[in-house]
């Protein structure tokens, strides 16, 4: 029930292209959704963050969308570029406010 | 955003010998802060959370023991590997907020090789 479901594990998007990373989760009691980008040998960096009374999140060209009773949220990142190659992680926060990951997706965009 | 700061970066240890790690929040005070572990082309695993001049909690499989976690300061936060072996060897991650609900912000990773 503490688990995190991520797909695919693997992605490549033609540049310009749209990436979508899709998380669902069991745990009707996680109050937060951030997503993290982790390029190699670095620490992982908040990307974008929504809570479950929101339905959708934009910020530039990431967007979170949320379905609540499906209990599942994607990343949705619009016209996709070769520096947006990394490892994203989906997260949600749960009790005593620990963050249970997804297990990640390699995203490669390709010039 | 916050800034959180790991030193070393990088380290390299004898088998046999205990390492330290510090975990540093640069502009503000961190009520709490996990220790994470990151094996290559992994997620990350919480090792730990700890809070302000308390005792660390473990994530069930973390031997407390052998990785020890001081919490001294709101700005500091430390882990030990103590004993460390060739198979503790991993990307080590910390991450801190300054209250709760907060934002949780990660360092940038320290890669411990144990030789």
């Amino acid at each position: 029930q503490q688990q995190v479901k991520q797909s695919p594990q693997s992605l490549i998007v033609q540049k310009g292209g749209i990436s979508i990373i899709n998380c669902a989760y069991e745990n009707t009691a996680f109050d937060y959704f951030p997503w993290y980008q982790q390029f190699p040998g670095k620490g992982p960096a908040l990307l974008i963050a929504i809570r479950p009374d929101v339905s959708e999140k934009k910020e530039g060209r990431f967007t979170i969308s949320f379905n609540k009773s499906a209990k599942q949220f994607s990343l949705h990142i619009m016209d996709s570029q070769p520096g947006d190659s990394a490892t994203y992680f989906c997260a949600a926060r749960g009790g005593y406010n620990k963050l249970i990951f997804g297990a990640g997706t390699r995203l490669a965009v390709h010039p | 955003g916050a800034v959180v700061s790991q030193h070393p970066s990088r380290v390299i240890c004898k088998s046999g010998t205990s390492v330290k790690i510090e975990c540093r929040s640069l502009d503000f005070q961190a009520t709490t802060m996990f220790w994470y572990r990151q094996f290559p082309k992994q997620s990350l695993m919480l090792m730990a959370t700890s809070n302000e001049g308390s005792k660390a909690t473990y994530e069930q499989g973390v031997e407390k023991d052998k990785f020890l976690i001081n919490h001294a300061s709101l700005t500091l936060s430390t882990l030990t590997v103590t004993s460390a072996h060739p198979e503790d060897s991993s990307f080590y991650i910390c991450s801190a907020r300054e209250g709760p609900g907060n934002t949780i912000y990660f360092g940038e990773g320290s890669w411990l090789t144990v030789v």
